[in-house]
């Protein structure tokens, strides 16, 4: 199946820094969306993006649609210990059909 | 107003018996998703219902799933003859559209002895 990669694996940081991750594809993705899930929980959808070149902003979260369509970044600034979970990217590919694919995930640790 | 929910929360099985689980999509939701998420990983897309249309079922893995949907109601999705491998969070998610966010449920975490 489709390969949505996503770095890093892990983050450990220290409360206050930003964090910035990212998500590949080999293939083009009409939307992307960043998800956020706590333990025992299921995902929260954070930002949404559906243009290649878009940069939305929600607080202290950004993300953009890579121009190529194949890729995407978060970032999150001045990390907080709530920002504590597993980040996940997702969303369709161009002629894919009616699956969403979800990233491999980015597990963020924030240290107080 | 209420989200998605899902039934049982947890459930354990013998390999071999079949399994039932249980999603009620917000109200009004026309679209509804399956996924199955193993431990420490993404979650895997199963099965997308919208509306009337005939459901996609792309992403089930074996003829041992098997999902229903009647209307813009309840599913159930259906796991005979549960393997070992069949153990992992099954998520459900409803929407407003495809294109739409999804609001997902709390899951229905499934291992098999």
């Amino acid at each position: 199946g489709q390969q949505l990669n996503q770095s890093p694996q892990s983050m450990f940081i220290q409360e206050g820094e930003d964090v910035s991750m990212n998500c590949t594809s080999s293939s083009i993705f009409n939307t992307w969306l960043w998800y956020k899930q706590d333990p025992g929980e299921g995902p929260v959808l954070l930002i949404a993006l559906y243009k290649a070149g878009e940069l939305t902003s929600n607080g202290r979260l950004t993300a953009q649609f890579g121009i190529t369509r194949k890729d995407s970044f978060l970032n999150i600034s001045a990390s907080i210990p709530s920002d504590v979970g597993i980040y996940f990217c997702a969303g369709p590919i161009e002629r894919g059909g009616n699956q969403f694919y979800f990233g491999t995930g980015t597990s963020l640790t924030v240290i107080p | 107003g209420a989200g998605v929910s899902q039934s049982p929360s947890n459930k354990v099985t013998e390999k071999g018996k079949d399994v039932e689980l249980r999603c009620d999509p917000i109200s009004g939701h026309t679209a509804l998703y399956w996924y199955r998420q193993r431990l420490g990983q993404g979650l895997e897309f199963l099965i997308y219902f919208q509306g009337n249309s005939a459901p996609d079922k792309s992403g089930l893995p074996s003829d041992r799933f098997s999902a229903e949907r009647t209307g813009e109601s309840v599913s159930t999705l259906t796991i005979q003859r549960t393997q070992q491998e069949d153990s992992a969070v099954y998520l459900c998610a409803s929407s407003n559209g495809f294109y739409n966010e999804q609001f997902f449920g709390p899951g229905t975490r499934l291992t098999v002895l």
